[in-house]
């Protein structure tokens, strides 16, 4: 595709139950971030992968949060028992690397009720 | 670590009004800084960035930022803006130097351009 993929494009789910939220970055691109979007923190960086290298994962809020990358390409982000404070957009974004230009996907809306 | 500061959280002017949207960045190292619009309903695009060169940076729909060393800043302007222009704008700096280029966002400033 031209653009950053995101599925689902809207999530509601019960508090306490899993969700996986997937990215599908512009092919060829080797670094992925991943970002969150909420009414009380603004966007926020979670998690960056850049080719095999080990993933930097200082933004993830807590334990419950976790992501991968399979074969550098697509990526899904799981969150385990939701709260409702994860309620949010997650936005994926990739690049070809270096400080070149982050091109963002439409983003997950993420309800926890 | 690095910071942004948007000062204004929402920004409203009459169409063909000049604007400006203030930024102001606090990092020990040296930064890329970035300007990205969410138009409603929609995601993040880049509007304009400074990497480095003339401090001077211009997108292709009229606007413009100035890097601004001595007071972190990256303010931007437009001598006219259109009822389009609405939408949010968000500036972000990342670190220059290191490996990972993740962004740290202001708050955003929701501009409405109102006829």
């Amino acid at each position: 595709g031209a653009g950053v993929s995101q599925s689902p494009s809207n999530k509601v789910t019960e508090k306490g139950k899993d969700v996986e939220l997937r990215c599908d970055p512009i092919s060829g691109h080797t670094a992925l971030y991943w970002y969150r979007q909420s009414l009380g923190q603004g966007l926020e960086f979670l998690i960056y992968f850049q080719g095999n290298s080990a993933p930097d994962k200082s933004g993830l809020p807590s334990d419950r949060f976790s992501a991968e990358r399979t074969g550098g390409s697509v990526s899904t982000l799981t969150i385990q028992r939701t709260q409702q404070e994860d309620s949010a957009v997650y936005l994926c974004a990739s690049t070809k690397g270096g400080g070149s230009e982050q091109f963002f996907g439409p983003g997950t809306r993420l309800t926890v009720l | 670590a690095q910071s942004v500061t948007q000062l204004d959280s929402q920004v409203p002017v009459f169409e063909e009004a000049p604007v400006e949207l203030r930024c102001n960045y606090s990092s020990s190292v040296s930064v890329y800084l970035f300007w990205y619009v969410q138009y409603p309903n929609q995601g993040l695009q880049l509007l304009l960035k400074y990497l480095s060169g003339s401090t001077l940076v211009e997108s292709i729909n009229g606007f413009e930022a100035e890097f601004n060393k001595s007071q972190t800043s990256f303010h931007l302007r437009k001598p006219s803006v259109h009822i389009s222009d609405t939408a949010e704008y968000f500036c972000a700096v990342s670190e220059s130097g290191g490996s990972n280029y993740k962004l740290t966002f202001g708050k955003g400033t929701l501009l409405t351009v109102n006829p």
